[in-house]
């Protein structure tokens, strides 16, 4: 079985300032893990992912994540956010048998 | 852009008709999957095609059946729609050396389906 919780529905911050979106997760493997952004009335766009590489990942965008296995959590952050970072972020855990689990996402909101 | 398109962008249906969703992967991807996003959720998986058979199902009932063409396109197919239905319908595709191997997927724009 695997799960996704992103902690906070709703992240605000101000042009500039860093940006975490929190998330954790379980799984009874070895998890791949992913960041998907979705701008409105678009389609998912993949921002980084973790397959057991390098725990610190860097994506696109300044986006990274580090994949933490004592404390099960793969956040989410960028130095500096941007106007245009505005959008939904999902956190996705992906097992076997090609099963995605999506938590339910978390709404960036950008203040100038 | 993914390389992964869906046709068609959207869809109006009445309960009780049939409906059928396509999707065309990207190049020199063999898998397949089907997600259903309700609006204000995260997607849902439906399930997954990999070389033309069924790799793993969600919580959908059976009403909700697939396609995978030998040109790794896709056809998701709902029967006696139901308003719960209503929804964005993602596919995405992805390459995957054996069955029980998870690789990036890559998701096409969507189709969004509404059923009056």
């Amino acid at each position: 079985a695997q799960s996704v919780t992103q902690l906070d529905s709703h992240v605000s911050v101000s042009e500039g300032t860093p940006v975490l979106l929190r998330c954790n997760y379980s799984s009874s493997y070895s998890p791949s893990l992913f960041w998907y952004v979705q701008h409105p009335n678009k389609g998912l766009q993949l921002l980084l992912k973790y397959t057991s590489a390098a725990t610190l990942v860097k994506g696109i965008n300044g986006f990274e994540a580090e994949f933490k296995k004592s404390e099960t959590s793969f956040h989410l952050t960028k130095p500096s956010a941007h106007m245009s970072d505005a959008a939904e972020y999902f956190c996705v855990v992906r097992g076997r048998a090609g099963k995605s689990t999506f938590g339910d996402g978390t709404t960036l909101t950008v203040k100038p | 852009e993914t390389g992964v398109t869906q046709s068609p962008t959207h869809l109006i249906k009445t309960r009780g008709q049939q409906v059928t969703l396509r999707c065309s992967s990207q190049s020199g991807h063999n898998t397949v999957s089907w997600y259903q996003q309700a609006l204000g959720q995260g997607p849902q998986f439906i399930f997954q095609y990999y070389r033309e058979e069924e790799n793993g199902r969600g919580n959908f009932p059976p009403r909700f059946s697939g396609l995978q063409f030998p040109n790794y396109s896709s056809e998701l197919n709902v029967n006696a729609l139901e308003l719960d239905d209503s929804a964005l319908y993602l596919c995405a595709s992805s390459f995957i050396p054996n069955r029980v191997y998870g690789d990036t997927q890559y998701f096409g724009p969507g189709t969004r389906l509404t059923v009056l």
